[in-house]
């Protein structure tokens, strides 16, 4: 069965600093990869998605870049976080031969920026 | 054109009782309409989903009721328990592009 990872599990980093978040699939191959952002009370923002090693696609400019130097593996990265930057992140994956792209969600990253 | 709007934004019944979600899209090209549900502090789970090439999905106790022409869909749960108190979203897609709802917090007394 698959399984998918992020860490950490919750982080709190100052204004300024450098962000690294990394998601991780088990049990597929080729998955198509998600980073979303949920703030509090609200629902969920696509960031970027991946349909291959290498192959980015960003939705909302921001301050936030992605890449996938693994067919399995997602790293969400910024240079220099801000306050707005606060958030729930969720990496997700789907099926890339699958016609319903069913999206499977994982645990989430809780960041915290002061 | 990419909203979906979902409503209430919170709903408190008592146990046994069938609550209503309802979401409305916009974008006619959405063909895959999916549920969510999250517990807090966890990543949303996919509860059950729904193609526009039919009216309604059950899967156990919760059904979803699809109107293409009115460009709307809604979650219901039969018999809702403690234990569905949860956050639910609707979500409508097309390929890999989901639009979810803005979630509704939902809380079965006991």
């Amino acid at each position: 069965s698959q399984t998918i990872h992020q860490w950490p599990a919750t982080l709190v980093q100052p204004v300024g600093s450098p962000l690294s978040l990394e998601c991780t699939v088990e049990g597929t191959s080729n998955p198509n990869l998600y980073w979303y952002r949920q703030a509090a009370g609200r629902g969920l923002q696509l960031l970027f998605y991946s349909v291959g090693i290498g192959q980015i696609s960003s939705e909302v400019p921001q301050n936030l870049s992605a890449s996938r130097p693994q067919d399995r593996q997602f790293i969400l990265s910024s240079k220099k976080l801000l306050l707005s930057d606060s958030g729930f992140y969720l990496c997700a994956w789907s099926a890339g031969t699958s016609n319903y792209n069913e999206q499977f969600f994982g645990p989430g990253t809780r960041l915290t920026v002061l | 054109q990419q909203q979906v709007k979902q409503s209430p934004q919170s709903l408190i019944v008592q146990k046994g009782g069938i609550p209503i979600i309802n979401c409305a899209y916009e974008n006619t090209a959405f063909d895959y309409f999916p549920w969510y549900q999250q517990f807090p502090g966890k990543g949303p789970a996919l509860l059950i989903a729904i193609r526009p090439d039919v009216s309604e999905k059950k899967e156990g106790r919760f059904t979803i009721s699809f109107n293409k022409s009115a460009k709307q869909f809604s979650l219901h749960i039969m018999d809702s328990q403690p234990g569905d108190s949860a956050t639910y979203f609707c979500a409508a897609s097309k390929a890999y592009k989901y639009i979810f709802g803005t979630g509704t917090r939902l809380k079965v007394l006991a």
